[in-house]
């Protein structure tokens, strides 16, 4: 089941944090944050991994909820360079492939 | 530098006609995927491979084929493209299922006429 993604879309100025939940119906043991400008490729941010563990950039981080059903994507001192779309990959188990949400559009306005 | 290169960006078919996107990756990896991106629905996958010649289907294969005949290739054949087969195609590839990072290529965008 596709995860959901909220907010659909976000204007922030310069300097601000931002926040971007991924939600699914179910325990989850991975997600995979990505950032996709327009006309290009999706480019990987972090994986949050059910036992909390985190691989990624160190300016950006992400945390489960308590029942591991949600993940927030974090992102502090907004850059103009953040602007695009972010993705979120979900996985119940370490045996099946990704199912993404359907992005969340980042704007930071100088 | 890792690279997943797809060989078109941008492709114009006719309804009917046969297929071929290609995908290619220096990064020695086992999994290799096909995800097919329209707005507001995020990626959504085709086909993936976890070895050569070996292929599973995604969420929407139907209409889709794949092939990798050569760990570093994979390619997504539409045996009789239709317009609702228009969209951006995406390719990627990991090491790892769900527990390392995908590199994705620039995407091809397909638009059947």
């Amino acid at each position: 089941q596709q995860p959901v993604q909220s907010p659909q879309a976000v204007i922030l100025r310069e300097g601000e944090d931002a926040v971007i939940n991924c939600s699914s119906s179910k325990a989850l043991y991975s997600v995979h944050w990505y950032r996709q400008k327009h006309g290009e490729a999706p480019v990987f941010l972090m994986i949050l991994l059910k036992g909390g563990e985190q691989k990624g950039h160190d300016k950006i981080s992400a945390s489960f909820n308590e029942k591991k059903q949600q993940s927030s994507l974090y992102l502090t001192a907004s850059q103009l360079s953040y602007s695009g779309t972010y993705f979120c990959g979900t996985a119940m188990d370490s045996n099946y492939q990704l199912i993404w949400g359907a992005g969340t559009k980042l704007i930071i306005k100088p | 530098d890792v690279k997943v290169t797809q060989s078109s960006r941008y492709l114009v078919k006719r309804t009917g006609e046969k297929v071929f996107l290609e995908c290619v990756q220096d990064m020695d990896h086992e999994n290799m995927f096909w995800y097919r991106q329209d707005p507001g629905l995020g990626l959504r996958l085709i086909y993936f491979s976890y070895d050569v010649k070996m292929k599973e289907k995604g969420d929407i294969p139907e209409g889709y084929s794949v092939s990798r005949e050569k760990k570093e290739r994979f390619s997504l054949i539409l045996e009789s493209a239709s317009t609702n087969q228009t969209s951006m195609y995406l390719c990627a590839s990991s090491l790892g299922l769900t527990n390392t990072e995908a590199f994705f290529g620039q995407g091809t965008r397909l638009t059947v006429v």
